[in-house]
Parts: structure tokens; C-alpha cells; sequence
């Protein structure tokens, strides 16, 4: 089974600084998908940004970036010039490529604060 | 407005009280999952559905039940909701399998 491992439960940033938020994961797949997701005090879960484990190229949407590692199996989000609607918790996520499963596998979460 | 909608938002229910919590989704996406939130533990998958009527196990299906009668609802049942049940919980869907999910706003449910 695959595992999602967020080893940083809480961070913190200053506002308009950069922060990483760190994530690994376990799977003996070479075709995969990577997510991370966006959980503000409102609740709702939105999406950041994907990853294609067949794309080398990282993924960036904005002032949100990911390094991803394949053999390191490690996908870690870079926020840019962070600003404080960025405050929320974040989860990274996991889905295999291939019919046949719809399985969707998060980490436990990191929550970050921005401090003005 | 694509979204996907659950009811309810919040519920407070007794032990052993069969309870179902509607998902609703207006965008025809053939793939929907359940999930329930926990502090600490993260979002866990309890049940998906890759089609009408195709429905599996995701990691924590133990007293729960759904149904894919239509393409659009995916309901959760709680035929004897516990304790342990108490949770936050949310619908999610998807237009093809390896996509990301359209999340509904989550339902708080507590059993008391």
C-alpha cells in the first residue's frame, strides 16, 4: 500500500518570505499522480498543484512551485512572496496511474501560519 | 456553478440512529469518493465509485454504505453510526480517474 509522509506538522512564515512544506512518499509504481491541496479555515479542500511522475518538468501554478524528486521519492510545495490568505493546512496526496483504481492516499497534513 | 453538494453541513445524531448524508454533483463526472477527516490523521478514503452501480472499498469502509443508483448522487449511509464515527467528512468527484477531485464544503458530523 502506498504511504504519504508529511513530516512537518506545523510551520510557520513571515509574510512575503518563501517556505517549503515537505513531502515523501512510498510506492513501488513508476507511473503516478502528486497533489497538493489547500485546506483554509473555511474547510474546503482546494487544489494547488500537480504533479505527473512522467513529466520531469516541476509543476508551477503562480507563486506555488514543487520540487519533485522521483528516485528520492520526496514532492515538496515552495510558496513565494507568502501572504497571509496563504495561512491554512496543506496536504500532499498520492494517486496511482492505471484502471482499476480510483484510490486517493494524503498525508496527515502540515499547517502552516503567516505571520504579518 | 459546478460544484459538488453535500447535506448536511452540520449533524449531531445518537448512537445507532441510521443516518445517510447526500453528495450531489452537477458536473456528470462518472468518478466519486468519500472521505472522513480526522486531527492527526489526515483525510482517509472510505468508499469511491468509478461508475453507476461500480462501487469499492477505499482504506476505512468499516460501517459505512453507499449506493451509485444515479450518476450524479453518491450517498453515505451510517446504518448504526458510533462514537468513533464522529468525524468531518467530505464527497469528492472527479472527471476521470487519474484528475483531481472537486471537493463538496464537508459535513461535521458528531454521534453522541
Amino acid at each position: 500500500a502506498q504511504t504519504v509522509t508529511q513530516s512537518q506538522p506545523e510551520m510557520s512564515v513571515q509574510e512575503a518570505e518563501t517556505v517549503t512544506l515537505s513531502c515523501t512518499y512510498d510506492t513501488s509504481e513508476s507511473d503516478y499522480y502528486l497533489f497538493w491541496y489547500k485546506q483554509p479555515p473555511s474547510r474546503q479542500m482546494i487544489l494547488v498543484i500537480r504533479q505527473e511522475a512522467y513529466k520531469q518538468q516541476n509543476a508551477t501554478e503562480n507563486r506555488f512551485s514543487v520540487n519533485f524528486q522521483k528516485a528520492a521519492k520526496s514532492f515538496s510545495l515552495k510558496i513565494s512572496d507568502s501572504q497571509l490568505g496563504d495561512a491554512a493546512m496543506y496536504f500532499c496526496a498520492y494517486r496511482r496511474h492505471g484502471a482499476g483504481s480510483y484510490q486517493l492516499t494524503f498525508g496527515k497534513g502540515t499547517k502552516l501560519s503567516v505571520i504579518p | 456553478e459546478a460544484q459538488v453538494t453535500q447535506n448536511p453541513r452540520y449533524l449531531i445524531t445518537v448512537t445507532g440512529k441510521k443516518l445517510t448524508v447526500t453528495c450531489s454533483q452537477n458536473m456528470n463526472h462518472e468518478y466519486m469518493s468519500w472521505y472522513r477527516q480526522d486531527p492527526g490523521l489526515g483525510l482517509r478514503q472510505i468508499y469511491y465509485s468509478m461508475n453507476v452501480e461500480v462501487t469499492d472499498k477505499g482504506d476505512v469502509p468499516e460501517g459505512y454504505k453507499v449506493s451509485r443508483k444515479e450518476k450524479r448522487n453518491f450517498p453515505l449511509i451510517l446504518e448504526s453510526p458510533s462514537p468513533n464515527q464522529t468525524s468531518l467528512y467530505f464527497c469528492a468527484s472527479s472527471p476521470q480517474i487519474h484528475t483531481e477531485a472537486f471537493f463538496g464544503q464537508g459535513t461535521r458530523l458528531t454521534v453522541v
